[in-house]
This record gives structure tokens, C-alpha cells and sequence, in this order.
């Protein structure tokens, strides 16, 4: 079946440490999005990548990094740097980011991965 | 930069019965595209329904269907017949057709729960 997969589900993260959060999609979507959210708030934009090898910093991009190396897959690494990184953590991709904003494509999201400090 | 905003933190309803979450937002745009979205228990983020903002006629999905009131920027989501399969976070989301810079980006308000009683 065609979609995003994300893994680790669950991933614990000592202080000081990177740890990398994967995104997968087979949907041949061209846009792929990071998006954070806390408790009680929507999600934000992290990164987000228009095509392989092109990424761009969203609202709250700092302490984090993204590559994007094939189209099907845009990893996440959240950086030593990130003051406070226990979130949710959701992947989401679309067909095209100009014709997704002029068309209203849809943008369709993975099943998030938590992410804990310990 | 444009707003959403979610003022009911939380609702209930009675299964069989209907329902209204509301939804204002900010922006100086003339073309932009509104969304409610779902997120269960399992905070996958499912698309309910959307609205494009040229549009007049409000959109309906089955037993969801909006008030859009362009001048008045509110775009409220009402739920009709309530099953208890409805319980969930209820997220509104903005989006502009401009294309540049993150402008292909979903604008989130900070969500409504949404609880269904049997």
C-alpha cells in the first residue's frame, strides 16, 4: 500500500546524544515536510524539501538537520544543539510544493514518531 | 504572517447528535485554502475536509460540512450524526496559494478536542 512510513515509533534520547528519525514515503511525491508538536499546540514546520537534494529551514528549524538524498526518503536528525527536543515528530509529503500551495493538493502525513530525553 | 486560532479548547456531544468546532484566522491574502483535520488517538493526522477560499459554496464531506465566512475569516467544521469514532483532536490549518518561501506551508491552530458520549 502506498504511504509514509516513519520509524522508530518510540526513541529515547540521552542529553548530549543526535539520534536520526527516518521518513519513507512510496507515494512518488516530489515536497516532503517535518513538522513538530507539543502538548496542547498544532504542529510546526521543521524543514521541508521541494526536491532530492533541496531542503529548506521551516519556522523552527534550529538544532535540527534533514538531508535529502532520494526522493522517497527525508531522515530528521534532531542535534545535541536542541534545547528541548521531547516531542511528537511528524513526516508529511505531497505531490509538488507549487502545485500543492496553487492547487491545494493534499498533504498527507505519517503515523509520528515520539521522541524522549532521558 | 497569518494566524489560526482554535478558541474552544475542548467540546462534547452526544453520539447521534451535531456539533461545531470553531475556527478564526488572520490574513491580508485574497487566495488561500483552509483545512480541518482529525487526529485520533493513534495522532495520525487524517484530512476531513477543505475549503478553497474563491469558493462561495461551502464544502461538505458525508457528515462533515463547514461555515465559511470569508469576510468574517471564521471557517467553522460541523459534525453531524456524531459517532463515537469521531472522538479525536480537531486541528484547522491554513494554507496560501503563494507560492515562495515556506508559503506552501499548513498554518495550524492549536487544535479542539473533541470528545463523543455514548
Amino acid at each position: 500500500d502506498g504511504g509514509i512510513t516513519q520509524s522508530p515509533k518510540y526513541l529515547f534520547r540521552k542529553e548530549g546524544q543526535n539520534v536520526t528519525l527516518s521518513c519513507e514515503q512510496n507515494l512518488n511525491h516530489d515536497a516532503m515536510y517535518w513538522y513538530r508538536q507539543d502538548p496542547g499546540q498544532g504542529l510546526r514546520l521543521i524543514y521541508y524539501s521541494q526536491i532530492v537534494n533541496d531542503f529548506q529551514k521551516g519556522d523552527i528549524a534550529e538544532g535540527y538537520s534533514v538531508s535529502r538524498e532520494k526522493k522517497e526518503s527525508f531522515p530528521l536528525t534532531v542535534t545535541s544543539a536542541q534545547k528541548n527536543p521531547t516531542a511528537f515528530y511528524l513526516c508529511a509529503s505531497s505531490i509538488d510544493i507549487v502545485f500543492t500551495a496553487f492547487l491545494g493538493n493534499t498533504i498527507y502525513f505519517g503515523e509520528g514518531s515520539w521522541l524522549t530525553v532521558v | 504572517a497569518q494566524t489560526v486560532t482554535q478558541s474552544q479548547p475542548e467540546m462534547s456531544v452526544q453520539e447521534a447528535e451535531t456539533v461545531t468546532l470553531s475556527c478564526t484566522y488572520d490574513t491580508s491574502e485574497s487566495d488561500y485554502y483552509l483545512f480541518w483535520y482529525k487526529q485520533p488517538p493513534s495522532r495520525q493526522m487524517i484530512l476531513v475536509i477543505r475549503q478553497e477560499a474563491y469558493k462561495q459554496q461551502n464544502a461538505t464531506e458525508n457528515r462533515f460540512s463547514v461555515n465559511f465566512q470569508k469576510a468574517a475569516k471564521s471557517f467553522s467544521l460541523k459534525i453531524s450524526d456524531s459517532q463515537l469514532g469521531d472522538a479525536a483532536m480537531y486541528f484547522c490549518a491554513y494554507r496560501s496559494m503563494n507560492y515562495g518561501g515556506s508559503q506552501g506551508n499548513l498554518i495550524f491552530g492549536k487544535g479542539t478536542k473533541l470528545s463523543v458520549k455514548p
